[in-house]
């Protein structure tokens, strides 16, 4: 069955290191996405990517950086720049970025916690 | 720009008892809205969305939307809560090619017994 995984499920940094969080479809879609979840403030974006090779930042891209060399992979690293980075980080793909129909499919999620 | 507004943050009702989950959406464009469901520690689901075809858009778990452009809402529903509806419910809005969709903060449901 196609979809998107996500890895690890559960994930702890220690303050100043860099931790990548992983994402892989086999749904060939175009488009893959990465938001951060925290309690009461809904999904907000972090980055996202329309093709290989190229992405653009969210809403709150500061502290973390992405790379989009396969079509199928789009890791998230959460540097030690990002000062609070506990949270519940959401991957997402869709067909095309371009034609808002289809919605996105989402992973299962990673909860990263600082200790 | 874009913008969406989810009222209540937390919505309870009895089991068997009617569903409403709102949502309303700023947009200058004619917009494309979806409604997804979150259950604890997963992804998010789609449930249905709009895309101009019916204003009234039926989707998984006998849930339903209205698209009313006169309100600017697509406000939620199901006539009769089940146990198993309990999770976070997100409305979302995109209107512009190229760009990522915009979601509201959610709205949690609670269904008693």
């Amino acid at each position: 069955d196609g979809g998107i995984t996500q890895s690890p499920k559960y994930l702890f940094r220690k303050e100043g290191q860099n931790v990548t969080l992983s994402c892989e479809q086999n749904l060939n879609h175009d488009a893959m996405y990465w938001y951060r979840q925290d309690p009461g403030q809904g999904l907000r974006l972090i980055y996202y990517s329309q093709i290989v090779n190229d992405f653009q930042k969210g809403d709150i891209a500061e502290g973390y950086s992405v790379s989009r060399e396969k079509k199928e992979s789009f890791p998230l690293t959460v540097t030690s720049a990002q000062k609070n980075p506990t949270a519940f980080y959401l991957c997402a793909s869709s067909r095309r970025s371009t034609d808002p129909f289809y919605g996105y499919t989402f992973g299962s999620g990673t909860r990263l916690t600082v200790v | 720009a874009q913008s969406v507004t989810q009222l209540g943050s937390h919505v309870s009702v009895s089991e068997g008892a009617l569903v409403l989950l709102r949502c309303n959406y700023s947009s200058s464009v004619p917009p494309y809205l979806f409604w997804y469901v979150q259950y604890p520690n997963q992804g998010l689901q789609l449930l249905l969305k709009y895309t101009s075809a019916a204003t009234l858009v039926k989707g998984i778990n006998g849930f339903e939307a209205e698209f009313k452009k006169s309100e600017t809402s697509f406000h939620l529903t199901k006539p009769s809560a089940h146990m198993s509806d309990a999770a976070e419910y997100f409305c979302a809005v995109s209107s512009q090619a190229g760009t990522a969709l915009i979601f509201g903060k959610g709205t949690t449901l609670s269904v008693s017994s």
